[in-house]
């Protein structure tokens, strides 16, 4: 166990609907970070929040959004869902050192099925 | 855009011989670089990482190597053991960026190893 939790581990859901990732982070680490892996593709980041604020935003789309509530969990938000969609999704977290994140600790991601 | 490239989707080696997973870069910037290893069903985990002041860093049975003017690293296992199996991801980051790459790690495709006994 990673102490980085999320939910949930599997989602099937069919082309144009919405679905909610969520994720716990380690107790103490501020930063979570949202990351996609797709088939035959590297981990491709997403987004990531600090402390309940964005911080950096990498190819995320539009259909796409997350928050980092007061009690440091966070959610993506996936809509109008296409079968491309189908990915891991991971969350990771970490805490900065001299103000950057030299490593993080992911949870065991949450995959996706578009159908 | 690929910034970081792990050109071999899978290797197989004999256990208790050398494994070498390779990476290669493009962005200048990068000064920091880490290896993950991921299995099935669960995700990466941290392994070890080099700072671009060093050109190798060791760990145990894990070194990693930095050819800054090549823009290529590398992890090597050694012995490699059969619980070693598993995806590798190599990941870049530089450390100086603010604005919307703070805190971003630039993952490669990953490369499966796989130890055979």
């Amino acid at each position: 166990d990673s102490g980085v939790t999320q939910t949930p581990k599997h989602l099937i859901t069919a082309t144009g609907q919405r679905v909610t990732l969520r994720c716990s982070p380690r107790s103490g680490d501020l930063s979570v970070y949202w990351y996609q892996q797709s088939l035959d593709q590297g981990l491709q980041f997403l987004i990531q929040y600090y402390n309940g604020e964005e911080r950096a935003k990498g190819n995320i789309l539009e259909r796409f959004s997350a928050q980092q509530f007061p009690d440091l969990h966070s959610e993506l938000n996936l809509s109008s869902l296409e079968l491309g969609d189908s990915a891991l999704y991971f969350c990771a977290s970490s805490v900065p050192i001299r103000g950057f994140n030299y490593g993080y600790t992911f949870g065991s991601g949450t995959r996706l099925t578009v159908v | 855009d690929q910034q970081v490239k792990q050109n071999s989707p899978s290797l197989s080696v004999q256990e208790g011989r050398i494994s070498i997973l390779n990476c290669d870069y493009t962005n200048s910037m990068f000064d920091y670089f880490l290896w993950y290893k991921k299995y099935p069903a669960e995700g990466p985990t941290f392994l070890i990482s080099i700072s671009s002041i060093k050109d190798k860093n060791e760990d145990g049975r894990f070194t990693v190597f930095l050819n800054k003017s090549a823009k290529h690293l590398s992890l090597h296992i050694v012995p490699s053991q059969p619980g070693d199996s598993a995806v590798y991801f190599c990941a870049a980051s530089d450390t100086n960026a603010g604005g919307t790459s703070y805190g971003k790690l630039t993952f490669g495709q990953g490369t499966i190893l796989t130890v055979h006994p």
